[in-house]
C-alpha cells in the first residue's frame, strides 16, 4: 500500500511559485500520481497527473524523479484564488490520498 | 453533462436512524467511488464499483455501512444504524476507464451530521 506524506500547510504570496512535495516511498510499478485541488464545500478537482519525469499543463507542472518515490506539484505565479487544499493521490491497485496540504496565498 | 450528482447535500439525523446517500455518476463512466472526509482522517476511500459490481469494499468501516449500485446511473450508501462518529462529508466520484489512472470527477458531497 503506497502511503503518501505531504506537508500539512504552506503559505505563499501572490505572484510567487509554489512547490508542494508528496512522498510515496512504496509506490508500485503501475501506480500513477495525480494531484487534486479542493475548495471549501466542494469535491476535489483534478489538476494534473503523471507517471515519470515532467508533465505540464495550463495550470501546473508535475515533477517526478527517476525513483518515483516523491513528486512535486509546481504552481506558477499563484493568486489568491489558489488558496485551497491540495491532495496527492497514488493510484494503481489501491487508491491512497495523502493528508492534503493547505495552501494559503496572501496578498 | 451535469457532472456527478449527489443527494441530499445536507443531512441531519439522530443517532440510531438509517441514512441513505445517493449518487448519480457521469453517464458512460464505468467506475464509481464512495469517499468519506473528516478533519481527523482526511479523505478515505470506502468502496468502489466497476460496471455496477463492487470491487473493493475494504474501506467500509463496519457492517453498519453498505453500498449498492443497481444500475449504471445510480448508487446508494446506507448507514444503519447511524452514530455520531459517522458525521462527515461523503463524496461520490466517477471515472470513465482505468481506475485511478483516469481523472476522477467528484460530486459536491453530502454533509452528514448525526446527533
Amino acid at each position: 500500500l503506497a502511503k503518501t506524506t505531504q506537508p500539512i500547510s504552506m503559505d505563499s504570496y501572490e505572484g510567487q511559485e509554489v512547490n508542494i512535495t508528496c512522498s510515496h516511498n512504496n509506490i508500485a510499478t503501475n501506480d500513477y500520481i495525480t494531484w487534486y485541488q479542493q475548495f471549501p464545500s466542494q469535491g476535489p478537482r483534478f489538476i494534473i497527473q503523471g507517471y515519470k519525469t515532467k508533465v505540464t499543463n495550463e495550470v501546473a507542472s508535475l515533477f517526478i524523479p527517476a525513483d518515483r518515490k516523491s513528486s512535486t506539484l509546481s504552481l506558477p505565479r499563484v493568486s489568491l484564488s489558489d488558496t485551497a487544499v491540495y491532495y496527492c493521490l497514488v493510484a494503481g491497485n489501491m487508491l491512497t490520498f495523502g493528508g492534503g496540504t493547505r495552501l494559503m496565498v496572501k496578498p | 453533462d451535469a457532472g456527478v450528482i449527489q443527494s441530499p447535500r445536507h443531512e441531519v439525523t439522530e443517532m440510531g436512524q438509517e441514512v441513505t446517500l445517493r449518487c448519480k455518476p457521469i453517464s458512460g463512466h464505468d467506475y464509481l467511488f464512495w469517499y468519506r472526509q473528516t478533519m481527523m482522517r482526511g479523505l478515505e476511500l470506502l468502496i468502489y464499483f466497476n460496471n455496477n459490481v463492487p470491487i473493493d469494499d475494504s474501506g467500509m468501516p463496519e457492517d453498519r455501512f453498505s453500498a449498492k449500485m443497481p444500475n449504471a446511473s445510480f448508487s446508494t450508501l446506507k448507514i444503519q444504524p447511524s452514530e455520531p462518529r459517522d458525521s462527515a462529508v461523503y463524496f461520490c466520484a466517477s471515472t470513465p476507464f482505468e481506475r485511478g489512472t483516469d481523472t476522477q470527477y467528484f460530486g459536491p458531497g453530502t454533509r452528514l451530521t448525526v446527533l
